[in-house]
């Protein structure tokens, strides 16, 4: 157990849906980031926030947002989902610069 | 455009041999630096950092890399791999600037460790 925990762990849902991932930071660790590893487009950085504010923004479709929350959990909202969205999606925490990263097990996110 | 490259894909190699993997990364600057590994059907678990001082760096499990400014360059290196080692295995490097330290990853190498 990385102390990073996101749920689900796997989803399936079909093509024009919207799905939810939450991701719950390792205790005292004030950023996460989301990551998106699918086949062809390897790890992909999507979004950071960092206490509660959005960080730095990667490779993040138009469709997808995230948020963090007060007590530091984080949710990346999909919608309108294609069966190119369909990949394995990590959050990973960290306390700040310099610092290292902690990886959740991630999402499978299926859609069909 | 700034990245970060990883040449070996896939490697496959027998029980005791020595791995080295290579990493290239193409930004100017100050740059930390990470190796993570990938056990099949897990999560990312850091191996190895280097932020400054000493450019050989020991990780767990056995594994060490070595920063060379000149070439741009953090390869990974174990000197006797095990079977338990086959996992895919990222480099990844916190680009000078901003935008806080997110990570930028290479493509991966995928190790096959064989009996």
């Amino acid at each position: 157990d990385s102390g990073v925990t996101q749920t689900p762990k796997h989803l399936i849902t079909a093509t024009g849906q919207r799905v939810t991932l939450r991701c719950s930071p390792r205790s005292g660790d004030l950023s996460v980031y989301w990551y998106q590893q699918s086949l062809d487009q390897g790890l992909q950085f999507l979004i950071q926030y960092y206490n509660g504010e959005e960080r730095a923004k990667g490779n993040i479709l138009e469709r997808f947002s995230a948020q963090q929350f007060p007590d530091l959990h984080s949710e990346l909202n999909l919608s309108s989902l294609e069966l190119g969205d369909s990949a394995l999606y990590f959050c990973a925490s960290s306390r700040g610069q310099g610092s290292g990263y902690t990886f959740g097990s991630g999402t499978r996110l299926t859609v069909v | 455009a700034q990245s970060v490259s990883q040449h070996n894909h896939h490697v496959i190699l027998s029980e005791a041999a020595s791995l080295e993997l290579g990493c290239n990364y193409s930004y100017g600057g100050t740059v930390n630096l990470f190796w993570y590994v990938q056990y099949p059907g897990q999560h990312l678990q850091l191996l190895l950092k280097y932020f400054s001082g000493d450019p050989l760096v020991k990780g767990i499990k056995g594994f060490e890399a070595e920063f060379i400014k000149s070439k741009f360059s953090f390869n990974l290196r174990k000197p006797s791999v095990q079977w338990s080692d086959t996992a895919e295995y990222f480099c990844a490097v916190t680009p000078p600037g901003g935008g806080g330290n997110k990570l930028t990853f290479g493509t991966g190498t995928q190790l096959k460790v064989e009996l």
